[in-house]
């Protein structure tokens, strides 16, 4: 089954304290992976689109990769604005119409 | 910049009552999405259409339907509202299913639904 995995649940981290979050996927033919950004009680903000091991994107202090079995979000120097849950999904081969949603990580940038 | 709106940022509904959430995007995609998100379950495609009159069931169709008479229009429709079906509703848009961005969702901003 095609499944979609983000790492860690949860992550807290001190202003400028640069890290990493992980959407790990097991899957069919990979399509396209989508990361986006959700603020509380809103709906999800599009941030990138990566479609091939190798390809990177970057906008301001995040930076999205992407390897054959996961992607990477890092964060560069964080801020408290940066704060939100962030989310990875999937599009596979085998249900190409569809996107396949992780459970998202949620960031937390104390001052 | 792609523009998706929803009809209610908030709702509030009696059980058996009928529901209509409606979504609308202004960048002439061809493929219309409604999820709905819960705590601990995420994101789960209720319905999707790819073209105007033509819908396909997601993962959770049951005790929904839509409405897609207009390519800038789609709507959700629960036909007897029931507790369960308390949730956030979001709707998204893509351009159409190519490759190179043109398959990214864009989404609205939701509507918390509270079935009493």
């Amino acid at each position: 089954e095609d499944q979609v995995t983000q790492s860690p649940e949860a992550l807290r981290l001190q202003e400028g304290e640069s890290s990493s979050l992980n959407c790990s996927y097991t899957v069919s033919g990979l399509r396209g992976l989508f990361w986006y950004r959700q603020d509380p009680g809103k709906g999800p903000e599009f941030l990138f689109t990566l479609y091939s091991a190798g390809e990177e994107k970057e906008k301001e202090r995040l930076k999205a990769t992407l390897t054959k079995k996961e992607s990477f979000l890092h964060i560069t120097a964080p801020k408290p604005e940066d704060s939100a849950t962030y989310l990875c999904a999937v599009r596979f081969s085998g249900s190409a119409r569809q996107l396949t949603f992780g459970s998202g990580t949620q960031l937390t940038v104390l001052p | 910049d792609v523009k998706v709106t929803q009809s209610s940022r908030y709702l509030v509904k009696r059980t058996g009552e009928k529901v209509f959430l409606e979504c609308v995007q202004d960048m002439d995609h061809e493929n219309m999405f409604w999820y709905r998100q819960d705590p601990g379950l995420g994101l789960r495609l209720i319905y999707f259409s790819y073209d105007v009159k033509m819908k396909e069931k997601g993962d959770i169709p049951e005790g929904y339907s839509v409405s897609r008479e207009k390519k800038e229009r789609f709507s959700l429709i629960l036909e007897s509202a029931s507790t369960n079906q308390t949730s956030m509703y979001l709707c998204a848009s893509s351009l159409s299913w190519a490759g190179g961005g043109g398959d990214t969702q864009y989404f609205g901003p939701g509507t918390r639904l509270t079935v009493l």
